[in-house]
């Protein structure tokens, strides 16, 4: 059975400073997506990745994934206020169409 | 395009009352999903359905049941409401590419309380 476990699940930082997040995952698999959740909001998509070494960034995020390791991690560069979000991971199934989504890390950058 | 749109946004029922929520998309995608997120656990897949005319369980689909009524549509029905239904419920939709990627899609979310 496919588990995914995200850490930290809560994070306070200042702004200006760097930050991971860690997503670890149980089985097989060679897709990862992260979203991001606004508070009281719905959850966007952030990145997929799709291969061993798979690295994409958007602004002061920067996502990998060592499928050997089975683990992704997210990277937060020079954080503001304005990241503040749940973030989370997300492990296709082998097989496809169940997606197993992590608890989620919460994100707090003090201004 | 509205994206994916859910009805109603919030919702109080008394234990034992039956309720659907709705789901519709307007990206011509063949997969859609129903979760419910709960504090401290993330998203959990209540059900699927990979395209038009099928559903499959997820994790959690004791008390609820689906219906994919066509490609754009796909409710979700509590036929007798308990307390731990309590929760906001997500609907999504994604389309298959060609690399296998199923990114996907969420509406604004349901608040479901029940008393």
């Amino acid at each position: 059975e496919l588990k995914v476990e995200q850490n930290p699940l809560f994070l306070s930082m200042q702004e200006g400073k760097n930050y991971t997040i860690y997503c670890n995952y149980s089985t097989t698999s060679d897709r990862l997506y992260w979203y991001r959740q606004d508070p009281g909001k719905s959850l966007e998509s952030l990145f997929v990745l799709l291969s061993n070494g798979a690295v994409k960034q958007e602004g002061r995020l920067m996502a990998s994934l060592d499928t050997k390791a089975r683990l992704s991690t997210l990277h937060i560069t020079a954080a503001v206020h304005d990241l503040s979000a749940t973030y989370f991971c997300a492990v296709d199934n082998t097989g496809g169409f169940k997606t197993i989504f992590g608890a989620g890390t919460r994100l707090f950058v003090k201004a | 395009n509205a994206g994916v749109t859910q009805t109603p946004k919030f919702q109080v029922l008394k234990t034992g009352q039956s309720m659907t929520l709705q789901c519709a998309q307007d990206m011509n995608h063949n997969s859609m999903y129903w979760y419910r997120q709960d504090p401290g656990m993330g998203l959990r897949l209540i059900y699927y359905s990979a395209s038009e005319g099928t559903t499959d369980k997820g994790e959690v689909p004791n008390g609820y049941n689906v219906s994919r009524l066509n490609k754009r549509e796909f409710s979700l029905r509590l036929e007798s409401a308990a307390p731990s239904q309590t929760s906001v419920y997500f609907c999504a939709s994604s389309e298959r590419t060609p690399v296998g990627t199923d990114t996907q899609y969420f509406g604004p979310g349901t608040r479901l309380t029940v008393l």
